[in-house]
């Protein structure tokens, strides 16, 4: 298994500035992602966290507006740039310990604001 | 691709069972997962089927027909605290991809 850890646990921030969330692993894991959720709905990939080398990001996704680093197997930072209100969510990351195809950990999310 | 259907709500009472249902349109099958969310939480891992057939774990049994590309959770004995979201996924693609969770309800 693996303990995930999240800073900050929520943020409230003004329009046009950045945030730096950080995910901690208690343990070296193979992959780790970010998710978003909005309020009431279900969790939207934003990209896979590459150990080494740049994030691979999804469709709607840009490492211009969401840069993502991971220096090593148990940490991961997500920039969210240039906020804006509709950046306004939870901000979550997971890590899979042995790979894609078994079970994910989940963070305990960021939960941002954005006025 | 990835395409997961699961219904919006279900609502049941105390002590009732319900099954929740999840259908997929993969490009590649390597599993189905069920997570379960509680408002404000993160989710948690509930079940992982790969092959055929119902896996039981206590008061929550998982199934899967990969010929139907349709799996089920059922929720037996229904308790309070199971009230939350369950999202149903499938990996592919190096990535695990979700379906819009479906959010029970109990009621006493």
């Amino acid at each position: 298994s693996a303990v995930i850890s999240q800073k900050p646990s929520r943020d409230i921030c003004q329009r046009g500035t950045s945030l730096t969330i950080q995910c901690q692993v208690d343990s070296q894991v193979t992959m780790m992602f970010w998710y978003r959720q909005q309020p009431g709905q279900s969790l939207t990939l934003i990209a896979t966290a590459n150990q080494g080398s740049e994030a691979t990001y999804e469709s709607g996704f840009v490492i211009d507006k969401f840069p993502i680093s991971r220096p090593n197997l148990t940490f991961s930072t997500l920039t969210v740039s240039n906020m804006s209100p509709e950046d306004s969510s939870i901000y979550l990351c997971s890590a899979s310990p042995t790979g894609p195809y078994n079970e994910q950990f989940f963070g305990p999310g960021t939960r941002l604001t954005v006025l | 691709g990835q395409n997961i259907d699961q219904p919006t709500e279900m609502t049941a009472t105390e002590g009732a069972i319900v099954q929740i249902n999840c259908t997929y349109q993969t490009s590649g099958f390597n599993g189905l997962f069920w997570y379960q969310q509680h408002a404000g939480e993160a989710p948690t891992f509930l079940s992982y089927n790969v092959l055929d057939g119902l896996e039981e774990k206590g008061r929550f049994s998982s199934f899967l027909s990969r010929s139907k590309g349709y799996s089920y959770l059922l929720l037996k004995e229904l308790q309070m605290k199971d009230s939350a979201s369950y999202l149903c996924a499938s990996p592919g693609d190096y990535k695990l991809s979700f379906g819009a969770g479906t959010t029970v309800t109990v009621r006493a």
